[in-house]
């Protein structure tokens, strides 16, 4: 059974840093893309973030860009999301979801993310 | 940016109804589009993939359709359990860009 668990939320800050992290199992996790998307309290879906099945590509959404970074360890089956200059706006359950076809090369077009976790709420206040 | 723009945002329906969500793209994106649900305080599903895919383990009263800039989401005969929200995305450029939601509530 795939599971997708997304933990290291909390509330931080203005102009803090936090890693969030998804631990993965059920799959071969070095085989998929994994992504980010992210929930304001009572609002829409917004992608975060992508990285490769190998780890040598990523993509941002320009909100994100130059301050969250996306990064997998193969070896522990978990997915990392480092932010840092953490704005209010950054407030938002944080979602991993995996890419629904394995082994793709990310720069081109895709079909949909097929599994996700429950989320970890990350708050940004002061 | 592609942007996706779901008519209607808000949607009343009675158990049995037959209802269609409507999806549209700022530019084209062949059939890469998705459809998701999401129930209230959890995390999305995926319903249909590559525009009109079901996937696995959905109910065939859920169908997709449409290519390039229009696409359709239709439920054919509501249950209880379908009364959620829904939104598309685009997997053809980045950033992947979602739909704003469509709220399906219970008439």
């Amino acid at each position: 059974q795939i599971q997708l668990v997304e933990s290291g939320g909390g509330v931080v800050q203005p102009g803090g840093s936090l890693r969030l992290s998804c631990t993965a199992s059920g799959f071969p996790f070095s085989s998929y893309g994994m992504h980010w998307v992210r929930q304001a309290p009572g609002k829409g879906l917004e992608w975060v973030a992508i990285i490769s099945y190998d780890g040598s590509k990523e993509y941002y959404a320009d909100s994100v860009k130059g301050r969250f970074t996306v990064s997998r360890d193969s070896s522990k089956s978990t997915l990392y999301l480092q932010m840092s200059s953490l704005r209010t706006n950054d407030t938002a359950l944080y979602y991993c979801a995996r890419d629904i076809v394995s082994s793709r090369r990310i720069e081109g077009p895709e079909w949909g993310f097929d599994d996700w976790g429950p989320g970890t709420l990350v708050s940004v206040s002061s | 940016d592609i942007q996706l723009t779901q008519s209607p945002s808000f949607l009343s329906a009675s158990v049995g109804d037959r209802v269609t969500i409507t999806c549209r793209a700022s530019q084209g994106i062949s059939s890469y589009l998705a459809w998701y649900q999401q129930e209230s305080g959890k995390a999305p599903k995926l319903l249909i993939y590559a525009a009109s895919t079901l996937q696995s383990g959905v109910p065939s009263r859920f169908s997709g359709g449409g290519s390039g800039t229009e696409f359709t989401l239709t439920i054919s005969s509501l249950q209880p359990e379908d009364f959620a929200t829904y939104y598309c995305q685009q997997l053809y450029s980045y950033p992947r860009t979602f739909g704003q939601g469509t709220k399906l509530e219970i008439k």
